[in-house]
Parts: structure tokens; sequence; C-alpha cells
């Protein structure tokens, strides 16, 4: 079956700009993670949503970053007015449960010129 | 809170040497998954480890629970070019409002002289 997907593969912008990232999960799996990782570094939790409940947000570093889960599949995460930092891969996985093997996508590259 | 440290950062060996990364927490774990990153790709999970003292073998991979459930270890014996990437541990943490989310360590990045 299809994979985790994300949407765009790459991403340019601009200094302040808004972006819109999208994660597609597998088919069935409850729960879904975003996470960031710059060049070289370690995956960085941003935030876990599992079924219906509240989503954890506690690892969004800054109130420009949002994100949705619609009808408990396909995500989307914001970030308002991008600054430079933010450049970094945007990983999403999607597992079965809490504590299932996570599967990850492919990664939405973000640059911030 | 709950720290996961990785060791080393960096490992280069020789092709044919063999290779052992560890991960250590600072509080008792439930479980330990383990993920591979290759270069340019994203991590694809490797091992769940639950049991204290277990270990598991995927052919020259040996993956360790510590007795204690604290640390882990993930042995790469004979390495190949293939073996190249990095490898991160994952371990769950339970937060203060009873949701669960996924820590990873800081990643081992391994690269093979071939």
């Amino acid at each position: 079956g299809a994979g985790v997907s994300q949407s765009p593969s790459n991403k340019v912008t601009e200094k302040g700009k808004d972006v819109e990232l999208r994660c597609d999960p597998i088919s069935g799996h409850t729960a879904l993670y975003w996470y960031r990782q710059s060049l070289g570094q370690g995956l960085e939790f941003l935030i876990y949503f599992q079924g219906n409940s509240a989503p954890d947000k506690s690892g969004l570093p800054s109130d420009r970053f949002s994100a949705e889960r619609t009808g408990g599949s396909v995500s989307t995460l914001t970030i308002q007015r991008t600054q430079q930092e933010d450049s970094a891969v945007y990983l999403c996985a999607s597992s079965l449960g809490d504590v299932n093997t996570q599967y990850f996508g492919p990664g939405t590259r973000l640059t911030v010129l | 809170g709950q720290q996961v440290m990785q060791i080393p950062q960096y490992q280069h060996v020789q092709e044919g040497e063999d290779f052992t990364t560890y991960c250590n927490s600072s509080t008792t774990l439930s479980n330990i998954q383990w993920y591979k990153q290759r270069p340019g790709g994203h991590p694809v999970f490797l091992i769940q480890l639950v049991k204290s003292g277990e270990v598991k073998k995927q052919k020259r991979l040996t993956f360790q629970f510590g007795e204690a459930k604290k640390n882990s270890s993930l042995h790469i014996t004979a390495t190949q070019t293939t073996d190249v990437g990095t490898y991160f541990c994952a371990v769950i943490h339970i937060t203060t409002s009873g949701t669960y989310k996924y820590i990873f360590g800081t990643g081992t990045r391994l690269k093979v002289l071939a």
C-alpha cells in the first residue's frame, strides 16, 4: 500500500511569508507526528495527533507554528511569518497507535531566504 | 525532563570493522525503538525492544535493552558501505497531561570507508 506522502517536497519562500506543509498518513493510522530536522541534526518533535484527542502541541517552537488534522487523516502544518531559522526538513510520520512503529514520509525541505 | 543521549555523535570505520552506538536515558523506559536514516533519506524503523535485558538480532545488527531499561545499544558486525547513515534511538515520553510523544536521541552518524 501507499506510504506516508508529503507535499511539497521542496519549498523556497521569502522571510515573512506564510507556508503550508501537507502530510497524507497511511490509511488507518490514528497517530500522526510532525518533526523538524535541521541539517545534520536530530529530530525535533513538533506536534502529535492521536485519533480524536486534543493534539499534543508541546513541541511547537513558537505561536507562528500551528497544525491541524482534518477528519483524522490529512494534516497541515502552517508556519506564519517565516524566519530564516525555520529553514529545515519537516518530517511527518504516522503509526497505528501510540507506541507502534512510526512510518516517515519523505519530508518537505523548507528554505527561507 | 526526560533526556536521551546517544554516543558517539560520529563514527568512521573501515569496511569490515564493527560498530556500536549507545542510547542512554535519565529515566526508566517502557520501550525503545531504533531507526536508520540514510543520507538524504527519511528515518526507517529497524526494531523495538520492550523487555529488560532483551536482545534481538537482524542479520549483522544486534540490539540490546539494558537490564534497568535505561539504556540500549545497537551493534553492527563487519560493517558494509550500505550501513552508512545516521542511527537514532527513540523513546516514549508520557507527558504530565497523559499524552504520549516520542523523543529521539541525537543520533550517531556512521561513515564506512571502503
